[in-house]
């Protein structure tokens, strides 16, 4: 099993670029997470997915839109990058619908933006 | 809302010495989660603590939980230069809030 994978692994964006990460899991895991690490700050939740077809915002949903594709897949877009949106960009998944499970993370997103 | 403290911030430890961080919650846990961090890496799930006054094991790593579920420790003994990474708390009260971690380098 590859667990959590994320693509891609590094981004370089210019302001008012627009992108999406990718993520999935092969663990049959119900819900998916996308959060963000900036130094200092620990990792913040954008958005999650406690199943299949649902989506909600988390503590910094701002600029960002999120797509639960099927079981596997969460996708997360910036539809027009800022330089506060560089950061390591991390996917987890949750065998549970809470989030109060052990969360597997991907290998992360090191995105930046000029 | 609620909010997870997590300290020090940063730790230098000459190898064999004893490491200890800790995290302290705005409000009453449901549970915390101790997640290692490798420089460079993805954070790593290490342990769940769900009871008042839970003690944990692994190895060297000591995990408790306080008796009014606000408050977690992580200890390690005899550090080596594996254990570098940081090191993060993640709390969860219907919402699951992570510390800002702290950063564990060792000197051989």
């Amino acid at each position: 099993n590859a667990g959590v994978t994320q693509t891609p692994k590094f981004q370089v964006l210019k302001t008012g670029q627009s992108m999406t990460l990718q993520c999935a899991q092969d663990m049959n895991h119900n819900s998916m997470y996308w959060y963000r690490q900036d130094p200092g700050m620990g990792l913040r939740l954008i958005y999650y997915s406690a199943s299949e077809g649902t989506t909600d915002k988390g503590e910094v949903p701002n600029g960002y839109n999120v797509s639960r594709l099927n079981k596997r897949e969460f996708s997360l877009r910036l539809e027009s990058a800022a330089p506060s949106q560089t950061s390591v960009y991390f996917c987890a998944s949750t065998r549970g619908p809470s989030k109060g499970y052990e969360q597997y993370f991907g290998p992360g997103t090191r995105l930046t933006v000029t | 809302g609620q909010q997870v403290m997590q300290i020090p911030q940063y730790q230098h430890v000459q190898e064999g010495e004893d490491f200890t961080t800790y995290c302290n919650s705005s409000t009453t846990l449901s549970n915390i989660q101790w997640y290692k961090q490798r420089p460079g890496g993805h954070p790593v799930f290490l342990i769940q603590l769900v009871k008042s006054g839970e003690v944990k094991k692994q190895k060297r790593l000591t995990f408790q939980f306080g008796e009014a579920k606000k408050n977690s420790s992580l200890h390690i003994t005899a550090t080596q230069t594996t254990d570098v990474g940081t090191y993060f708390c993640a709390g969860y009260d219907n919402d699951m809030r992570f510390g800002a971690g702290t950063r564990l380098t060792v000197k051989p």
